[in-house]
């Protein structure tokens, strides 16, 4: 079946830098998205990488290789409003469907 | 602001009830999604429709059922609630053509208890 792998969890200090990896299943494979939720709200849009390369969106950027099925969201200057869970999010095929990681909770100390 | 609400945002049911979750979008989107979210789990697609009575079945759907009579509703139906239906139901919309990809909108979600 169609599944991502990342890290359940990720600790980093304020202003660090943070990356959090993404492994996907290849067959079918559209293009990558990453989503931030707080404290279990609705999950909010950072990022999408349809092609190779870095996509940046301010202090956050998100990198896509399709030759090694990976991908990895990108967090700098970290800060603590920036502690929450992350998702990768795959697109298989056509049609609209994410299929979503596990999540990776970032906790950011002072 | 996509314009997503879900009702209700919280409901204690007892095992064996039927519960129907709504969602609400006010900006005409053909495709909307229903997930639950577990512990462990990260989200996981129950249903999702591409239009007016077009719907289709996602990861989870076994024990579920959808309907959606009008653009703007999509509703989410347990026929007989179970305690592994405890969960919270995200709804959510994308503006996707159908033959590309696009950025998903989530609903501030439901919480549903089953005892």
């Amino acid at each position: 079946g169609q599944s991502l792998e990342q890290p359940s969890e990720v600790t980093a200090v304020e202003g660090a830098i943070v990356q959090i990896n993404c492994t996907y299943q290849t067959s079918g494979f559209y293009g990558l998205s990453w989503y931030q939720q707080h404290d279990g709200g609705a999950p909010t849009f950072l990022s999408y990488n349809a092609l190779d390369g870095l996509e940046e969106t301010g202090r956050f950027s998100s990198f896509l290789s399709r030759s090694d099925s990976y991908g990895y969201l990108l967090l700098q200057e970290l800060q603590m409003k920036d502690s929450a869970s992350y998702f990768c999010a795959a697109f298989y095929n056509q049609g609209g469907k994410l299929i979503f990681g596990q999540g990776t909770e970032l906790s950011v100390k002072p | 602001d996509a314009g997503i609400t879900q009702s209700p945002r919280h409901k204690v049911t007892e095992t064996g009830t039927p519960v129907t979750l709504r969602c609400h979008q006010t900006e005409n989107h053909r495709y909307m999604y229903w997930y639950r979210q577990d512990p462990g789990h990260g989200l996981r697609l129950i249903h999702y429709s591409y239009g007016v009575k077009d719907t289709d079945k996602g990861e989870v759907s076994d024990g579920y059922s959808v309907s959606r009579s009008k653009t703007e509703d999509f509703l989410l139906t347990l026929e007989s609630a179970t305690s592994s239906q405890t969960s919270v139901y995200f709804c959510a919309i994308s503006r996707t053509s159908g033959d590309t990809t696009d950025t998903q909108y989530f609903g501030p979600g439901t919480r549903l208890t089953v005892l």
